[in-house]
């Protein structure tokens, strides 16, 4: 089973900051990473697929970077909509996995 | 528009069982991977299981092969999961989801509770 791991588990930031979310393969999943916003009692929202391709209507402060093993969300300038928690998921690979998460506050 | 809404979660004692349903609309249901994805109180997200366009190929995460059964109905752009055996850590929001080849999870439902509490 490929393991996600994300870093920080929570991020403090203020509006207008720069948020930089880390997520880490235990093995190479190419670019088969997708990242999720989720906020409170609301499902997940697909932000990027293929590590660094954007949804269409989402916001171009959303950025994904990264392959291999390492990736990397930015979020250039934080608005109070984007006050959430973030997943990444590898789909290389069966079983799906997700990272823990992380939580980006105010 | 895509619509996802579960259905036939609530309350069920250890041991028992329970079947989820998930009426899909607004877009071709047969052309598209399912998948259930669950959420525990306060916890993260969690894959459960996954099933190809004509059921032919099925996945299921480690901690509910044997005990739960993904299936859909194509004719009726429904999706299931019938689940037996219930413990205490399958309480969660179940999340029925479509997958898009290359490019995860593209449209989530909202949720169903399954709670297993005696």
């Amino acid at each position: 089973e490929i393991v996600m791991t994300q870093s920080p588990a929570t991020l403090s930031v203020s509006p207008g900051e720069r948020a930089t979310l880390s997520c880490r393969a235990s093995q190479s999943v190419s670019s088969n990473l997708a990242w999720y916003q989720q906020k409170p009692g609301q499902a997940p929202r697909l932000l990027i697929y293929g590590a660094s391709t954007r949804v269409t209507g989402i916001p171009a402060r959303f950025s994904g970077s990264g392959s291999g093993t390492d990736f990397t969300l930015t979020i250039s300038s934080l608005q109070s909509e984007d006050f959430a928690v973030y997943y990444c998921q590898q789909y290389k690979d069966w079983p799906l996995t997700f990272g823990g998460g992380t939580k980006v506050e105010i | 528009e895509v619509q996802l809404v579960e259905s036939g979660g609530g309350l069920v004692k250890p041991g028992g069982s329970l079947r989820l349903s998930c009426a899909a609309s607004g877009f071709t249901f047969s052309d598209y991977s399912m998948n259930w994805v669950r959420q525990a109180p306060g916890k993260g997200l969690e894959w459960v299981s996954s099933i190809s366009t004509r059921s032919s190929y099925i996945y299921y995460a480690d901690s509910v092969k044997g005990r739960f059964t993904i299936s859909r109905d194509n004719a009726k752009n429904s999706l299931f999961l019938q689940m037996t055996g219930l413990r205490a850590e399958d309480t969660a929001v179940y999340y029925c989801a479509r997958a898009v080849p290359a490019a995860g999870i593209d449209y989530w439902g909202q949720g169903t509770l399954v709670t297993v509490s005696s």
